[in-house]
């Protein structure tokens, strides 16, 4: 299994602000998935994380919104911007396994005011 | 797009309680089924996972799992809980590209 390190591991931000969250992986892999899980809800998934390729994101989320970098094979950052209390969650970096499985890393708790 | 749906989402049990938690799917195709549990202040880990074969899964600290591939559903089950069992249980489904659809997750507290 990979291990995944993410920072933060918890902010707490102003509205108006933008924060970027990094997630290191131990091996290189092709793909990284950024998560979000929002307060009792299930996890969602932001985009997929392509290395010399643009990030694909899923319906409802938006590049301006949640840029993201993948400068090379272990290595990524999602931005959240422009924030507002409606951001409040967890985001989560995740990479497949052999298997068909994800590995998630801790995730990082965000708390906007 | 995939759904995957848990019931009960707030479980309370004493020790030694049997546990099941009810998993269903919406995608009609071949499967690929995930129970991932998340402890309090932990990352989420994989429990067990069900890609083909014999339908009855068994995974880690004693957990099993079923496929019932006419009714849908991933059941997971435990038949005597222990305290450290207390934490967060998500169901999800593999739908293509790597990706997983979740569902909203079984918060079960386990009762000394």
């Amino acid at each position: 299994s990979a291990v995944i390190s993410q920072k933060p591991s918890r902010d707490i931000c102003q509205r108006g602000t933008s924060l970027t969250i990094q997630c290191q992986v131990d091996s290189q892999v092709t793909m990284m998935f950024w998560y979000r899980q929002q307060p009792g809800q299930s996890l969602t998934l932001i985009a997929t994380a392509n290395q010399g390729s643009e990030a694909t994101y899923e319906s409802g989320f938006v590049i301006d919104k949640f840029p993201i970098s993948r400068p090379n094979l272990t290595f990524s950052t999602l931005t959240v911007s422009n924030m507002s209390p409606e951001d409040s969650s967890i985001y989560l970096c995740s990479v497949p396994g052999a298997a068909g499985e994800l590995f998630f890393g801790e995730g990082s708790r965000l708390t906007v005011l | 797009a995939q759904s995957v749906s848990q019931h009960n989402h707030h479980v309370i049990l004493s020790e030694a309680a049997s546990l099941e938690l009810g998993c269903n799917y919406s995608y009609g195709g071949t499967v690929n089924l995930f129970w991932y549990v998340q402890y309090p202040g932990q990352h989420l880990q994989l429990l067990l996972k069900y890609f083909s074969g014999d339908p009855l899964v068994k995974g880690i600290k004693g957990f099993e799992a079923e496929f019932i591939k006419s009714k849908f559903s991933f059941n997971l089950r435990k038949p005597s809980v222990q305290w450290s069992d207390t934490a967060e249980y998500f169901c999800a489904v593999f739908y293509g590209n790597n990706r997983l659809a979740f569902g909203k997750g079984n918060q079960v507290v386990v009762i000394p």
